[in-house]
């Protein structure tokens, strides 16, 4: 079974600066995807990012980018110039990619808090 | 936005009380996800479909059912609530040929 990790239950970032969320994952698959997912107060999941495990090149996505070990099965996120619509709690999220995308099940760590301060 | 609404977005019942919550898309995917998010745990599936009149279980299954008689409705049924049932629930759809979810507003749902 594939299971996600996120260790930072908590973290705190000044406005400007720049921020890593961590995420590890396990599975023995070969073939999946990765995902950022991002959920502010308002509650609604927004998807960040997602990486593809069979591309080596690191995802980015304007200021949101992540570093893909594959062999140490790590997924970090790093938000560059933080703003404050930044505060959010965030989701690391694994994805079997099966053959004819048949169920496409999502897997969910517990999530990091981050905020924002002026 | 993708077209995702969940009705109702808040419901306070009572427990042995049965509770529907409906998810709707106007964007008629294949596939669509109940979820629930409880602190400590993120989100965890609790029943998918992957067409009209099939599903599957999912990681949290005991107590919860569901259907889908037609493309653009799922709806999770809890047959008798409990207080554990307490939590926030998310649909959510998936585009065939696509490994992206995209989520509905959420439920948030209080078994007293």
């Amino acid at each position: 079974a594939q299971t996600v990790t996120q260790s930072q239950p908590e973290m705190s970032v000044q406005e400007a600066e720049t921020v890593t969320l961590s995420c590890t994952y396990d599975t023995s698959e070969n073939n999946y995807y990765l995902f950022w997912y991002k959920q502010p107060p308002s509650r609604q999941m927004i998807l960040v990012i997602r990486q593809e495990a069979y591309k080596q090149q690191n995802a980015t996505e304007n200021r949101f980018s992540v570093n893909f070990q594959k062999a140490a099965k790590s997924f970090s996120l790093k938000i560059s110039d933080s703003q404050l619509g930044d505060t959010a709690m965030y989701f690391c999220a694994f994805m079997r990619a099966e053959v004819g995308g048949a169920t496409n099940k999502l897997i969910f760590g517990t999530g990091t808090l981050l905020a924002v301060q002026p | 936005d993708a077209g995702i609404t969940q009705s109702p977005r808040h419901k306070v019942t009572e427990t042995g009380t049965p509770v529907t919550l409906r998810c709707h898309q106007t964007e008629n995917h294949r596939y669509m996800y109940w979820y629930r998010q409880d602190p400590g745990h993120g989100l965890r599936l609790i029943h998918y479909s992957y067409g009209v009149k099939d599903t599957d279980k999912g990681e949290v299954s005991d107590g919860y059912s569901v259907s889908r008689s037609k493309t653009e409705d799922f709806l999770l049924t809890l047959e008798s609530a409990t207080s554990s049932q307490t939590s926030v629930y998310f649909c959510a759809i998936g585009p065939p040929g696509s490994y992206e979810q995209f989520f509905g507003p959420g439920t948030r749902l209080t078994v007293l």
